[in-house]
C-alpha cells in the first residue's frame, strides 16, 4: 500500500480534460512541495510538474498541477493519444524520512 | 544537459551484493542532492535511498535499511548504492536522479536516468 493515494486508472477522449488527484497527510503533501511524473511504457519517470504548480521548460502547459491541504491534482487538458502513460505523484513524508510515491494512475486515451 | 548514467546492474545470486554506480554530468554535482529509486516489473517507483551534495545527509527506505549503503565522489561525479543480501524481491530497474533543489536534502527528483536492472535469482 503506497502512502500516496491515486487512483489505479482513468480514461479520457481527445481533446477533453482530466484529472488525477493525489492523496496524503499532514507529514507529507500537508507539509512539502508535491512533484508529478510521467512514465511512458519501458522508460524512464519525466517530470511533469516540481513544486506542486511549476512547470519545468519543454512540459506543455496542458499540464497543471495544484495542491490544497493534504491533497494533490494532476490536470491534463486538451487530451492527446502521445498522453497515454503512467502517472506518479511524491514528495517528502517527514514522519518516514523519506520519499513517499503514489501507486501510479494508467491513463488511457480512448 | 543533465546526463545521468547508471551502471553495475546484472543478474545476482540471493545473498549476494551489488554496487550499482551513477555518472553524472551538466551540472555543478557537488551542489545537489542524488536520489536512488527502484521498479520491480509491473510495479510502481520505490524510492530506495537520498544522500544530499556533502554527504552529511543520508536516508534509506525501510525496506533496504542495514543492508545498502548509499555514497558519493564528488570529485567524481558519482554517486554509488552498494546493496548486499539480496533478494528476489530486490528485483528492479534501479534508476539514479537529480534532486530538484540544491538546498535541502528532502528534495524530490527532477531529472533521471535510464536505469540499470537488477535480477536476484539462482
Amino acid at each position: 500500500q503506497s502512502v500516496l493515494t491515486q487512483p489505479p486508472s482513468t480514461s479520457g477522449t481527445p481533446g477533453q480534460r482530466v484529472t488525477i488527484s493525489c492523496s496524503g497527510s499532514s507529514s507529507n503533501i500537508g507539509t512539502n512541495y508535491v512533484y508529478w511524473y510521467q512514465q511512458l511504457s519501458g522508460a524512464a519517470p519525466k517530470l511533469l510538474i516540481y513544486r506542486s504548480n511549476q512547470r519545468p521548460s519543454g512540459v506543455p502547459d496542458r499540464f497543471s498541477g495544484s495542491k490544497s491541504g493534504t491533497s494533490a491534482s494532476l490536470a491534463i487538458s486538451g487530451l492527446r493519444s502521445e498522453d497515454e502513460s503512467d502517472y506518479y505523484c511524491a514528495t517528502w513524508d517527514e514522519s518516514l524520512s523519506g520519499v513517499v510515491f503514489g501507486g501510479g494512475t494508467k491513463l488511457t486515451v480512448l | 544537459e543533465v546526463q545521468l548514467v547508471e551502471s553495475g546492474g546484472g543478474l545476482v545470486k540471493p545473498g549476494g551484493s551489488l554496487r550499482l554506480s551513477c555518472l553524472a554530468s551538466g551540472f555543478t554535482f557537488s551542489n545537489y542532492p542524488m536520489i536512488w529509486v527502484r521498479q520491480a516489473p509491473g510495479k510502481g517507483l520505490e524510492w530506495v535511498s537520498s544522500i544530499n551534495g556533502g554527504s552529511g545527509y543520508i536516508f534509506y527506505a525501510d525496506s533496504l535499511k542495514g543492508r545498502s549503503t548509499i555514497s558519493r565522489d564528488n570529485a567524481k561525479n558519482s554517486v554509488f548504492l552498494q546493496i548486499s543480501s539480496l533478494r528476489a524481491e530486490d528485483t528492479a530497474v534501479y534508476f539514479c536522479a537529480k534532486g530538484d533543489q540544491s538546498s535541502i536534502w528532502y528534495t524530490l527528483p527532477d531529472y533521471w536516468g535510464q536505469g540499470t536492472r537488477v535480477i536476484v535469482s539462482s
